[in-house]
């Protein structure tokens, strides 16, 4: 039971580089989201789809861009990293918004930008 | 925005100590979540609270929606190592096609065999 994969789990990039984060679901949820884990800051979102080809900004959207061309990936680009951007991300997916016990994160991606 | 502000921010406890946690809002939220997050892994669910207080158990743990359904709180009976981790509360409200979990900032738990 694969659930929700992320690539990769780790990078270091350097100011003003990009990079997309992949995050891939075998549960056929129609929701997913981006959040980022920061020290002492809990999970906040940062865009989320409500199903293939639609995405939408959640609470901190700002420096990322989105995309969910087929309905099990979400990516989450980054155009010209910053080290404000040095985070955890988690994927997450669900069903629907109030089927609260599918919601299914990812194991993170630890991002660095030096 | 809707804002969670959750205590303590950590615990140092012996191990077979009880351990409580709680999280309170300004906000009404129709639903409270607790998850606990392992090193390196993702949140995982613990317990779901779907009405007012309403007072759910999951094995050791025990966590209730507040009457005002403006907190919850999260107890830990006779704590074993592998409780360790973080521990985060969530409230959740929907409607149409919208919905989002807003998280606190999470409980830091550590217990000394």
């Amino acid at each position: 039971n694969a659930g929700v994969t992320q690539t990769p789990k780790f990078r270091v990039l350097k100011t003003g580089q990009s990079m997309t984060l992949l995050c891939a679901q075998d549960m056929n949820h129609e929701y997913m989201y981006w959040y980022r884990q920061d020290p002492g800051m809990g999970l906040r979102l940062i865009h989320y789809s409500v199903g293939e080809g639609t995405t939408a900004k959640g609470e901190v959207p700002d420096g990322y861009n989105v995309s969910r061309l087929k309905k099990q990936n979400f990516l989450l680009g980054l155009e010209s990293a910053a080290p404000s951007q040095t985070s955890v991300y988690f994927c997450a997916s669900s069903y629907s918004p109030g089927q609260v016990t599918g919601y299914t994160f990812g194991s993170g991606t630890r991002l660095t930008v030096v | 925005g809707q804002q969670l502000n959750q205590s303590p921010q950590s615990m140092f406890i012996q191990e077979g100590e009880d351990v409580s946690m709680n999280c309170t809002s300004s906000s009404i939220f129709n639903t409270w979540l607790w998850y606990k997050q392992d090193p390196g892994e993702g949140p995982v669910l613990l317990i779901a609270l779907y009405k007012a207080g309403e007072l759910t158990s999951n094995g050791r743990l025990t966590a209730q929606f507040g009457i005002t359904r403006k907190d919850s709180f999260l107890n830990i009976s006779a704590s074993i190592p592998s409780d360790v981790g973080i521990y985060f509360c969530a409230g959740l409200n929907y409607g149409g096609s919208q919905g989002n979990l807003i998280f606190g900032k999470g409980t830091k738990l550590s217990v000394k065999p």
